[in-house]
């Protein structure tokens, strides 16, 4: 079964903090994969798309990578920021299908 | 903004009622999709469209029932839903369904089922 896992499910940091969030999945295989923040109640924003042949992209402060062989996804945020607070999602597209596969995501709150 | 609106973006109806939540997209992309988000779950692929055509329903119940009259437009039709049906449905576009396709989403229809 392909499933996305996301560890851990809130993350509390001081303000000027660099930190991490993870995305594990089941399936080398992967076609794709996508990171999105979300902000309460409001739809999903897309951050970085990672194509299986890539190791990793970079916007502005943040920075995806990509390891298919051991299932994982990091997404590195530097000197974090109140405004980063929200939830992160990543989601995944396998190979052998068109349609994304979410996590449960990890809502990040920056302490000023 | 990102180019793909959703209206209303908060529905509260009853069991018996319908009702529609409507997307559209200003991106000139050929593929639609709606997703339900319920709290603690990860989001739920209910159905996607490619040019007007619908290509995936997830075992989605009858009680949702989609609509594409073109690529910039997206229902759901809403009827005789179940409490648990309450949940945040988010609309999202992308160029096409497969390859090299990013997904763009809209802000989202909060519904509340009586």
């Amino acid at each position: 079964k392909q499933e996305v896992t996301q560890i851990p499910a809130a993350l509390s940091v001081p303000e000027g903090e660099n930190l991490v969030l993870n995305c594990s999945f089941t399936d080398s295989a992967i076609y794709n994969l996508q990171w999105f923040r979300q902000d309460p109640g409001k739809g999903l924003t897309s951050l970085l798309l990672i194509q299986s042949s890539q190791r990793e992209q970079t916007s502005g402060r943040l920075n995806a990578s990509l390891d298919k062989s051991s299932g994982r996804s990091t997404l590195y945020i530097a000197a974090s920021q109140p405004g980063d607070s929200a939830t992160y999602l990543c989601a995944v597209r396998w190979d052998t299908g068109n349609q994304f596969y979410f996590g449960t995501g990890t809502s990040l709150t920056v302490i000023p | 903004e990102t180019g793909v609106t959703q209206t209303p973006r908060h529905l509260v109806m009853g069991m018996t009622n319908k009702k529609s939540l409507k997307c559209e997209q200003h991106l000139g992309h050929n593929a639609m999709y709606w997703y339900k988000q319920s709290a603690k779950k990860p989001l739920e692929l209910m159905f996607v469209y490619n040019f007007k055509e619908q290509t995936e329903n997830n075992s989605v119940p009858s009680r949702f029932s989609p609509e594409c009259p073109n690529s910039s437009h997206l229902f759901l039709h809403l009827h005789t839903l179940q409490p648990e049906d309450s949940a945040l449905y988010l609309c999202a576009s992308s160029q096409g369904t497969g390859g090299y396709n990013e997904q763009f989403f809209g802000p989202g229809t909060r519904l509340t089922v009586l």
